[in-house]
């Protein structure tokens, strides 16, 4: 069964500095998909990246970019100039790509809640 | 247009008692999934509905949960004889169908208190 985990319980970063959030996966299946959601205290799950696994380049979006290593299972999301809003749940989470399609569940890690000081 | 909506937004009921919640999908939206967040957990899947296939219910934790999709659109998720461990955020999920991959929209959630 594919796992996802996050490291970090919480994170704190000072605005306008940039801050990465660390992701690790487990899987032995060679097609998937890994995503980026962000839960502010409204509850609503936002995408903010994501990320093809056959895809060696690495996924950008404004000031969000993911480094990911497909070797090492690994997948973080780096946040550049962090903002007053950017302070939420981070979560990451794994989506098998093997059953073909574009659709299926998503395995979430446990999150990481990150806070940002002004 | 209007995202995924869920009712209530929380819920408080008494061990034992059967709840429903209650997803609308983004209009045209072909699969529904349904997660569960506990306290300090991440999300954790519970079923998905995809069109007129049967759901795919490996997530379900106890037959104590149930849920059905009618018409394609809206689903409910039953929770009888409810317990304290039930107690969490139940999200529901929609997803377009199409060739390339879209991404899964989130409604705000109920949370459920089980006293």
């Amino acid at each position: 069964a594919q796992t996802v985990t996050q490291s970090q319980p919480e994170m704190s970063v000072q605005e306008a500095e940039t801050v990465t959030l660390s992701c690790t996966y487990d899987t032995s299946e060679s097609d998937y998909y890994l995503f980026w959601y962000k839960q502010p205290p409204s509850r609503q799950m936002i995408l903010v990246i994501r990320q093809e696994a056959y895809k060696q380049q690495n996924a950008t979006e404004n000031r969000f970019s993911v480094n990911f290593q497909k070797a090492a299972k690994s997948f973080s999301l780096k946040i550049s100039d962090s903002q007053l809003g950017d302070a939420a749940m981070y979560f990451c989470a794994y989506r098998s790509g093997d059953k073909g399609g574009s659709q299926g569940n998503l395995i979430f890690g446990k999150g990481t809640k990150l806070s940002v000081k002004p | 247009g209007a995202g995924v909506s869920q009712s209530p937004s929380n819920k408080v009921t008494e061990k034992g008692k059967d709840v429903e919640l209650r997803c609308d999908p983004i209009s045209g939206h072909t699969a529904l999934y349904w997660y569960r967040q506990s306290l300090g957990q991440g999300l954790e899947f519970l079923i998905y509905f995809q069109g007129n296939s049967a759901p795919d219910k490996s997530g379900l934790p106890s037959d104590r949960f149930s849920a059905e999709r009618t018409g394609g659109s809206v689903s409910t998720l039953t929770i009888q004889r409810t317990q304290q461990e039930d107690s969490a955020v139940y999200l529901c999920a929609s997803q377009q169908e199409g060739g390339a991959w879209y991404e899964q929209y989130f409604g705000p959630g109920t949370r459920l208190t089980v006293t």
